[in-house]
């Protein structure tokens, strides 16, 4: 089994360029995640999806936008990049809400916006 | 505001001795507290789940602890081996849909 998978691995955008990252789990597990990591900072919540068709903002959602497709993909959009908004992200998925079960993550996307 | 505090940004250590992490939390009573290794390049791997009823959990080398009236957890790695060089992460529950993760301990074990 795959796991979580992240597409792209990396990615350099410019000050205003929009992208989508993709992310899909193989694991039939409803409650899906956006974190972000920064030098220093734990892992923050951007978006989350704790069941199909339901969406809900985390700690740092400004700027971002999410889309669960369907139970196995949960996307994430960057409308207008912005420098700040350089770091990794990372997918995670989990069974059901976090209370009960640990977090699978995705080994990441890279994104560098100059 | 609600505060993570992992105790130090890195820790030495001589393979065979033990490890001790600390997480600290402040300003919140998380019901359960989560601990995650993460390699370079690699997303967090789940480690274990401690939840405010039990003071302690144990998985072969790993042992955690949760004490709520010191709002602190310590995990430890026994007989320590150089593959256990790592950053840990700990992540006290802050709501049902939301884990709030510390900034991480990167462990170093040499032989």
């Amino acid at each position: 089994n795959a796991g979580v998978t992240q597409t792209p691995k990396f990615q350099v955008l410019k000050t205003g360029q929009s992208m989508t990252l993709q992310c899909a789990q193989d694991m039939n597990h409803n409650s899906m995640y956006w974190y972000r990591q920064d030098p220093g900072m734990g892992l923050r919540l951007i978006y989350y999806s704790a069941s199909e068709g339901t969406t809900d903002k985390g700690e740092v959602p400004n700027g971002y936008n999410v889309s669960r497709l369907n139970k196995r993909e949960f996307s994430l959009r960057l409308e207008s990049a912005a420098p700040s908004q350089t770091s990794v992200y990372f997918c995670a998925s989990s069974e059901m809400a976090v209370y009960n079960s640990p977090l699978h993550f995705g080994n990441g996307t890279r994104l560098t916006v100059t | 505001s609600q505060k993570i505090e992992q105790n130090s940004e890195a820790l030495n250590i001589q393979e065979g001795k033990t490890a001790t992490l600390t997480c600290n939390y402040t300003n919140y009573s998380p019901a359960y507290l989560q601990w995650y290794r993460q390699d370079p390049g690699r997303g967090p791997v789940f480690l274990l789940l401690i939840r405010e009823n039990e003071k302690e959990k144990r998985k072969e080398r790993l042992k955690v602890t949760f004490d709520t009236t010191l709002k602190q957890s310590l995990f430890h790695i026994t007989a320590s081996q150089p593959a256990d060089s790592a950053t840990y992460l700990c992540a006290p529950e802050y709501n049902n849909n939301d884990m709030r993760f510390g900034a991480g301990t990167r462990l170093t074990v040499k032989p």
